[in-house]
């Protein structure tokens, strides 16, 4: 079956420090791969996505490159910000007769950007 | 665009009561999910919905939990007799099928059973 392994965190930074979080899959079929980002109270909040191979995912500062090779999309952004202090779920989805899968979700990774 | 649509937003039960959740996917959006999220478990998919048919609830946690779907514009979640280890937060998420769209989800409801 379809799985998500994301680095635990809780991952603490300061501001302007660079941002990586690992996530690799398990997965049949050539899935599509997303990030989610949980602002505290809030729903997930589609943060970037990428369909197919050397796909690269960019929203908001962040980037994910699809790596078929490595089964990873981990996530990148150059200097986070007091703003970016959430929970990150990396996720994958598959389709099969057609139809939506529903997306398999790492157990998160919580952010912490400092002043 | 008002999103995918969630009531209550909080619900505060005593055990035993009946617990119903509701959503209003995004107009044109035809798969539904269900979600509960918890601390130990994580993001766990409940159950889905394509064009209003359920498809997959082989992650329903018990016989107490049932869905349904009526219409393409509502859905609910129902737990008869709710339980304590049922507190969660409940998200309801939409898409179109066979796109890569991502999904677009509900702000939850927040579920506390005592």
């Amino acid at each position: 079956g379809n799985s998500v392994t994301q680095m635990e965190g809780p991952v603490t930074l300061s501001e302007e420090a660079f941002l990586t979080i690992n996530c690799t899959y398990t997965a049949t079929g050539y899935p599509s791969l997303f990030w989610y980002v949980q602002y505290p109270g809030e729903g997930l909040q589609l943060l970037l996505k990428a369909t197919k191979a050397d796909d690269k995912g960019s929203n908001k500062g962040f980037e994910a490159t699809y790596r078929k090779e490595t089964t990873s999309f981990h996530l990148e952004k150059g200097s986070v910000q007091v703003s970016d202090s959430a929970v990150y779920f990396c996720a994958l989805n598959s389709y099969s007769g057609g139809g939506a899968d529903g997306l398999t979700f790492g157990k998160g990774t919580h952010l912490i950007i400092q002043p | 665009d008002a999103g995918v649509i969630q009531s209550p937003r909080h619900e505060v039960t005593e055990m035993g009561q009946e617990v119903t959740l509701r959503c209003k996917p995004i107009s044109g959006h035809n798969s539904l999910f269900w979600y509960r999220q918890t601390m130990m478990r994580g993001l766990e998919l409940l159950i889905y919905f394509n064009n209003n048919v359920p498809i997959d609830d082989s992650g329903m946690p018990e016989d107490r939990f049932s869905a349904k779907m009526p219409n393409a514009s509502f859905s609910t979640l129902k737990i008869q007799p709710s339980e304590p280890r049922d507190s969660a937060v409940y998200f309801c998420a939409s898409t179109v099928t066979g796109g890569n769209y991502g999904y677009t989800f509900g702000s939850g409801t927040r579920l506390t059973v005592v």
